[in-house]
């Protein structure tokens, strides 16, 4: 079936732009995780859903960041007044079941630089 | 606070066999996870440890020391194709539940040479 799918897979943004970055789970599962990772480095927890809910988002770096899941499938990141430091992949995942042994799915990611 | 330590980079021959470990200290411990990221892609699942000693799954074998806070990835009959970054990565324990974040060590870089 179906993996965890992405879009756009690059973006390039300039300074101060608006961005919105889309992830497609795998159908029915119930968690979704946005990653940042920056080149050479893990990826580092930004946001969490359980369905629709937003049940944790400490990772997010800042205010500038947005992520939403309205309906429990789709979800969108959104980064609003891009800045050089954001430039990264970013990875969404999704699990089956809410459980601590869920075997997260990673997407390809979405590439973003920001000139 | 939260730490996660793995080699940067190592290097094996084709055939061999490599230990790649993981030491971590989290303010609680809910599970490890080893993940094989190939260059430009996603991470793909290898292994799951919650519970003290080794799992196996074919070539790849995994093991968990809780008391010790270790764990490592067994890699054996390396082919080039294992050439990738392994990245390690533990699911704290948190009071105050519903928290399925995982905290990533920053990967290690294998090269299988032939």
């Amino acid at each position: 079936g179906a993996g965890v799918s992405q879009s756009p897979r690059y973006k390039v943004a300039k300074r101060g732009q608006d961005v919105a970055l889309r992830c497609d789970p795998i159908s029915g599962h119930v968690s979704l995780f946005w990653y940042q990772q920056a080149l050479g480095q893990g990826p580092e927890f930004l946001t969490y859903f359980q369905n629709e809910a937003q049940l944790d988002k400490s990772g997010l770096p800042s205010d500038r960041f947005f992520a939403e899941r309205p309906e429990g499938s789709v979800s969108t990141l959104k980064i609003q007044r891009t800045q050089q430091e954001d430039s990264a992949v970013y990875l969404c995942a999704s699990s089956l079941l809410d459980r601590p042994q869920e075997t997260q799915y990673f997407g390809p990611g979405t590439r973003l630089l920001v000139l | 606070g939260q730490n996660i330590d793995q080699p940067t980079e190592m290097t094996a021959t084709e055939g061999a066999i490599v230990q790649i470990n993981c030491t971590y200290q989290t303010s609680g411990f809910n599970g490890l996870f080893w993940y094989q990221q190939h260059a430009g892609e996603a991470p793909t699942f290898l292994s799951y440890n919650v519970l003290d000693g080794l799992e196996e799954k074919g070539r790849f074998s995994s093991f968990l020391s809780r008391s010790k806070g270790y764990s490592y990835l067994l890699l054996k009959e390396l082919q080039m194709k294992d050439s990738a970054s392994y990245l390690c990565a533990v699911r704290e324990s948190v009071n105050a539940g519903n928290n399925r974040k995982l905290i990533w060590g920053l990967g290690t870089s294998l090269a299988v040479n032939p």
